[in-house]
């Protein structure tokens, strides 16, 4: 079992739509948690960490369940900027896992 | 204030050489980080740097692989024999603070590498 596990798409939705990002993560001792935005042949920047009681920056809504050891994102009111792979990022231990991303494509 | 700094972007090599990677981290992070990334396998973590020195090197492929950071402003990642297996993207990234995994990772633009 990979220890971040993403599902990788791709998501094609229109302008404006809310799309939603899962991530699921393995070992249940993991200590943060953050969202990565990774444009084709760049590099991944940090889109937001993730806290325990959950957070938002703007349009962007990211959610932790450490219960069921998931973590989530939210986009609302997509932009054709927004296209791009979401990486899901766990700190396992002083050791980040990156997911594998997923895809999304946002179309006028 | 310029960000993580690779060289070369770009690197085509035949199988059997030597390949060096450089890494300038951001001025003043006490972090550096080297990744790599494949279709196959995404973004691997191979080694990290705190304050110079090398605090996880698990995730290094083999002994064909060999980090240094020889000062706060410079690392190599050093490839000898390089194999077409190795053709990838490697990621250099930095950060401040002492806990390596917590902190704000920023990433350099990355060398793609490609062993013929």
């Amino acid at each position: 079992r990979k220890e971040v596990e993403q599902d990788p798409g791709p998501f094609n939705v229109p302008e404006g739509a809310t799309v939603a990002f899962n991530c699921t993560y393995s070992n249940s001792a993991s200590q943060s948690f953050f969202w990565y935005r990774q444009d084709c042949r760049k590099e991944p920047k940090l889109l937001m960490s993730v806290y325990s009681s959950g957070n938002e920056d703007g349009r962007f809504t990211a959610q932790l369940n450490r219960a069921s050891q998931y973590i989530s994102l939210l986009i609302r009111d997509s932009k054709l900027s927004d296209s791009a792979t979401y990486l899901c990022v766990v700190n396992d231990n002083n050791d980040m896992r990156f997911g594998a991303g997923t895809r999304l494509t946002v179309k006028p | 204030d310029a960000g993580v700094i690779q060289s070369p972007r770009h690197e085509v090599t035949e199988m059997g050489q030597e390949v060096t990677l450089r890494c300038k981290p951001i001025s003043g992070h006490n972090s550096l980080f080297w990744y790599r990334q494949t279709m196959m396998r995404g973004l691997e973590l191979l080694i990290y740097f705190n304050n110079n020195v090398p605090i996880d090197d698990s995730g290094m492929p083999e002994d064909r692989f060999s980090a240094k950071m020889p000062n706060a402003s410079f690392s190599t990642l050093k490839i000898q024999p390089s194999e077409p297996r190795d053709s990838a993207v490697y990621f250099c990234a930095s950060s401040f603070g002492s806990s390596g995994g917590t902190d704000t990772q920023y990433f350099g633009p990355g060398t793609r590498l490609t062993v013929l």
